[in-house]
């Protein structure tokens, strides 16, 4: 149980177009998505907290308007990367956060590339 | 205070020895403690948690010792195997938002 998808799992697309990422939970129902940001052998980074139905609070320094995040229904949240930049390229991995309403489980993680 | 510092950065280990990952915090609003197991190119995934009111969790060969008035807490891995080469990543959680450590990667040499 608990299992969190992702899709695409990798994208490459070229400097100022947008890419989108989605992220689904498959056997339980997330009020609560979040989506984080990894360089290669760095933590993870918290972007912003994807609440269904309102809007997404973004961490300090997060540009809302670049990054787009949209909650529609209880088991899907998408990130949506506008006039992506090769800055942009990294590692994206979301998470849902379980029934017991602590726990977070995630994602198998996006790889964007911006070229 | 929001940080969540782990150690070692990187750690070798021989196959059956004991691997030992430490994290400290100062946060005293963190009130559930989880560690992720992440290999390469793949998203986090849960390996054991424990909340402050324990100070010991055991499932399997992996062990958190928690020391709450040391605020520190510590992943201990029994019999460590090659399959365990991946990197560790302590969290303290509290106002349901995670704070991650800094991760420490593993090499489990067989």
């Amino acid at each position: 149980g608990a299992v969190v998808s992702q899709h695409p799992s990798r994208v490459i697309c070229k400097s100022g177009t947008s890419v989108k990422i989605e992220c689904r939970s498959l056997d339980f129902q997330a009020t609560t998505m979040f989506w984080y940001r990894q360089f290669p052998k760095q933590s993870l980074m918290l972007m912003a907290t994807s609440n269904e139905g309102s809007k997404a609070t973004y961490e300090q320094g997060v540009e809302k308007d670049k990054f787009l995040i949209n909650h529609a229904s209880l088991t899907l949240s998408t990130l949506t990367v506008t006039s992506a930049h090769p800055e942009d390229s990294s590692f994206y991995i979301c998470s849902a956060r379980g029934v017991d309403g602590e726990t977070q489980y995630f994602g198998p993680g996006t790889r964007l590339l911006v070229l | 205070q929001q940080q969540v510092k782990q150690s070692p950065q990187s750690l070798i280990v021989q196959k059956g020895g004991i691997s030992i990952i430490n994290c400290a915090y100062e946060n005293t609003a963190f009130d559930y403690f989880p560690w992720y197991q992440q290999f390469p190119g793949k998203g986090p995934a849960l390996l054991i948690a424990i909340r402050p009111d324990v100070s010991e969790k055991k499932e399997g060969r992996f062990t958190i010792s928690f020391n709450k008035s040391a605020k520190q807490f510590s992943l201990h891995i029994m019999d460590s195997q090659p399959g365990d080469s991946a990197t560790y990543f302590c969290v303290g959680s509290g106002t349901y938002k995670y704070i991650f450590g800094t991760g420490t990667r593993l090499k489990v040499l067989a």
